[in-house]
This record gives C-alpha cells, structure tokens and sequence, in this order.
C-alpha cells in the first residue's frame, strides 16, 4: 500500500532498554519528521531531515537518536528508555507542491516505558 | 520561527449548531496554515490549507478556514455540527523553507446529541 507505514504500532518496553521505531514511506518525499503528541502538548517537533543522511534537531531531541541512510526509511531509536518517553509517536514526510506544502502522516506507534 | 496559538482545549457544540476553532499564528515569513482531524486511534488527516491562493478555504466534511493577516488569524468553522465531528483538531504552521510543522495544542470537539 502507498503511503506511511509505522511499525510497531504498539510497543511496551521496560525502562532502561534500546528500542526503535521505524518509519518507511512508499513515496520519494525529500523531508521527514517525527513527532510525539502528549495530552495537553499537541504534537511536538523531535527530529526531522531534509533528505537522506541529512538530519535536524527539533524541539524535543533529547534521548532520542535518528539516521536516514535511505530516503524512503527514518527510524528513531530511543537510546535508553525512560517513563517520560511513554508517548504516541508519529513519523510524517512533506512535499511541497502547487504552491504549498502538505504533511501526511503514518498511524502512530504507542509507547509504553513500564 | 513559526507559531500557531489553539485556545480551549476542549470544546462542545450541540448538534446543529456552529463549529467554530480559533487559531492564531505567529510567523516572521508568509505563512502556510493548516488544519488537521485526528480521529481515536488515527493519524492526523488534513482538513484544508491555506497557501495563499485565496483567503477563504473549503476543506472536506463540510469545513472551511479564513486567512485573516490583520489578525494573525485562520479560525475553523463549520455551520452545523455532526456526530461524526467529534474529534481532536490541531492547528499548524510552516513557512521558512524548512518544511517543519509547528502545531498547536489541539481541540478535542465534543458533539452532544
């Protein structure tokens, strides 16, 4: 199917470990991004990249690691998990077209840090 | 850098009656605006954008945003409310070249009978 897939879409995991979330997209859409949408937080801005092994901080990097050999894969690694990163997490990708620019979304990956 | 300001965190609106979403933004650039619908359980989907083209915007399920500059606006409505509206709607912003979204905090729309 085309389009964004996010896997797992749901994950626990214990404080403490590695774990990492993927992201493929089916197009050839230059940027990437991944957010984490907490209540009353919105969605907010981890890391994004503009194209393949070029990557940026966003607003909330910290604890968090990402890498984009290829252009059509961003996942994002939590290098030690901690409570505070229990989340929903999405990955986007954006192009710019006809004058403006749209984001689509994959479904979300639910993190659970017990 | 890019802002967008979402007031209410929750809103309820009888159904019938006026939906109305505020949205104020804040951007040193012309701005491109966007609403989002996120559904339980759902990614988000775009509602409608504005890109300059034309200051008042349709979007789908009957939605509709005007672009106001003077007043940092790009408010959502639709005139009468449906059961299936209930959702979260976020408001967003990027300009700049960057193609980074900045959201808002979200509207959770509660559709009572």
């Amino acid at each position: 199917d085309a389009g964004i897939t996010q896997s797992p879409r749901y994950k626990i995991t214990e404080t403490g470990r590695q774990v990492t979330l993927m992201c493929h997209q089916t197009w050839s859409h230059s940027y990437m991004f991944w957010y984490r949408q907490d209540l009353g937080h919105g969605l907010r801005l981890i890391y994004y990249s503009a194209a393949a092994d070029i990557t940026d901080k966003g607003e909330v990097p910290d604890g968090y690691v990402v890498s984009r050999s290829k252009t059509e894969n961003f996942p994002l690694t939590l290098e030690s998990a901690t409570r505070s990163q229990t989340s929903v997490y999405f990955c986007a990708t954006s192009v710019t077209q006809g004058g403006g620019t749209e984001a689509f979304f994959g479904q979300g990956t639910r993190l659970t840090v017990v | 850098a890019q802002s967008v300001t979402q007031l209410g965190s929750h809103v309820s609106v009888s159904e019938g009656a006026l939906v109305l979403l505020r949205c104020n933004y804040s951007s040193s650039v012309p701005p491109y605006l966007f609403w989002y619908v996120q559904y339980p359980n759902q990614g988000l989907q775009l509602l409608l954008k504005y890109t300059s083209a034309a200051t008042l915007v349709k979007g789908i399920n009957g939605f509709e945003a005007e672009f106001k500059k003077s007043e940092t606006s790009f408010h959502l409505t639709k005139p009468s409310a449906h059961m299936s509206d209930a959702a979260e709607y976020f408001c967003a912003v990027t300009g700049g070249g960057n193609n980074r979204l900045a959201f808002g905090k979200g509207n959770q729309v509660v559709v009572i009978p």
